[in-house]
């Protein structure tokens, strides 16, 4: 079975410029959490969704950072403006229910020059 | 406010070898999960094992343990017949029930293992 998928895997951006990540969970899974892993903060929620509808969004650092889950199969994490300060690797987890095991996707590295 | 704590950033062990790495948390729920992860260079997050805190047997997972203390609000992971794929970065976290999913993770124990 295909594990949870992310893409960029690495992003190199400019300051200013818009930035989505995307992920796609594991099939049949009905939640969803992004999380963002930096040297300073460690690991740390942002967002999660349960059944495509965002439960907890207290983990979004500022207004920049928006979430989306249009259908059980696509997610978007999008940055904008970005700013140097948001450099750090981006991580979408999901599993079936939202207490349940969460499996990682591989992560996607974002650079923000 | 819900903490994880790893009080050793790096480890060490010889190939072969017993390794035993610590976690406390704090917290005032009464039920609620607990979880290793592996984070490798690669950066892939893979679940080790996982207790719920309603168990009273440790978790076991071939050359993985636990030592799950619920009143001492401890959680150390053993490693048993250390691999050289072992090396990695280990993370603690704690998944309290009625927080929805959210797992609130140490800040990490980096393994190396000698050959």
């Amino acid at each position: 079975d295909a594990g949870v998928i992310q893409s960029p895997r690495h992003e190199v951006t400019e300051m200013g410029q818009e930035v989505t990540l995307r992920c796609k969970p594991i099939s049949g899974h009905n939640s969803l959490f992004w999380y963002r892993q930096t040297m300073m903060r460690g690991l740390e929620l942002l967002i999660y969704f349960n059944n495509n509808v965002p439960i907890d969004d207290s983990g979004m650092p500022e207004d920049r950072f928006s979430a989306k889950m249009p259908n059980a199969s696509f997610s978007t994490l999008k940055i904008q403006p970005s700013e140097p300060r948001d450099s750090a690797v981006y991580f979408c987890a999901s599993s079936l229910n939202r207490r349940d095991t969460q499996y990682f996707g591989p992560g996607t590295r974002l650079t923000v020059l | 406010a819900q903490t994880v704590t790893q009080s050793q950033p790096e480890m060490s062990v010889q190939e072969a070898e017993t390794v035993t790495l610590s976690c406390t948390y704090d917290t005032s729920e009464s039920d609620y999960y607990l979880f290793w992860y592996k984070q490798p260079p690669s950066r892939q997050m893979i679940l080790v094992i996982r207790q719920e805190a309603y168990k009273q047997q440790n978790a076991t997972e071939n050359r993985f343990s636990v030592n799950f203390q619920k009143a001492a609000k401890s959680f150390s992971l053993k490693i048993s017949d250390s691999q050289l794929g072992d090396a990695a970065m280990y993370f603690c976290a704690s998944q309290p029930y009625n927080q929805g999913g959210k797992l609130i993770f140490g800040q990490g124990t980096e393994l190396s293992v000698k050959p």
